[in-house]
């Protein structure tokens, strides 16, 4: 059975404290790695998505990292407006859908 | 990416009835999902929906309390069964449009009495 956890359950900055998300998988044939944006109120928002090893994919001040075992979340200098719940979920095995962990909710406080 | 809308945004439900949530996606899609997103929770998958077949439910869900109807490539209807408090939730529908990325919609927060 596929499981991702992710640390820590929650985590506050203050304004341009750089840090790190953490998400550790569980997974038969991984097909994808994806995290995801989630605002109070509204549906997840897709940020990126991770095939391999080392692979790694960047988008303004979040940059996303895989290993075999667990996926970072790398948050540089962040902003108020960055504090959001970050998901992480995974794709494999003979599944079509995503599997995802309880998420880490962010406070970037200014 | 798709644009993803939801009916209704929010309901207040009793105990013992149905509701039914509509999901419409501005481009035609193959696979379509719903997921559940109870308090504190993780995002659960109930169901797959294809057109033009039954859906494909997860363990733990079944088609009686969850029935799906997916009539066309846009559209997609989730309907809660006989409802109890532990329905209380958020139903998210999503899509992929070719690759392995879904795409969420902005999700149905239901409250059962």
């Amino acid at each position: 059975e596929d499981q991702v956890t992710q640390s820590p359950e929650a985590l506050r900055l203050q304004e341009g404290e750089s840090s790190s998300l953490n998400c550790s998988y569980t997974v038969s044939g991984l097909r994808g790695l994806f995290w995801y944006r989630q605002d109070p109120g509204k549906g997840p928002e897709f940020l990126f998505t991770l095939y391999s090893a080392g692979e790694e994919k960047e988008k303004e001040r979040l940059k996303a990292t895989l290993t075999k075992k667990e996926s970072f979340l790398h948050i540089t200098a962040p902003k108020p407006e960055d504090s959001a719940t970050y998901l992480c979920a995974v794709f494999g095995g003979g599944a079509d859908g995503l599997t995802f962990g309880k998420g880490t909710h962010l406070i970037i406080q200014p | 990416s798709a644009v993803i809308s939801q009916k209704p945004s929010r309901d207040i439900c009793q105990r013992g009835t149905s509701l039914t949530i509509q999901c419409q996606v501005d481009s035609q899609v193959t696979m379509m999902f719903w997921y559940r997103q109870q308090p504190g929770q993780s995002l659960t998958l109930i169901a797959t929906a294809n057109q033009g077949s039954e859906a494909t439910y997860e363990s733990g869900f079944v088609i009686d309390k969850f029935p799906i109807s997916r009539p066309n490539l846009t559209f997609s209807t989730l309907t809660v069964s006989n409802m109890s408090p532990e329905d209380s939730s958020i139903y998210l529908c999503s899509v992929t449009t070719g690759g392995n990325e879904q795409y969420f919609g902005p999700g149905t927060r239901l409250t059962v009495t």
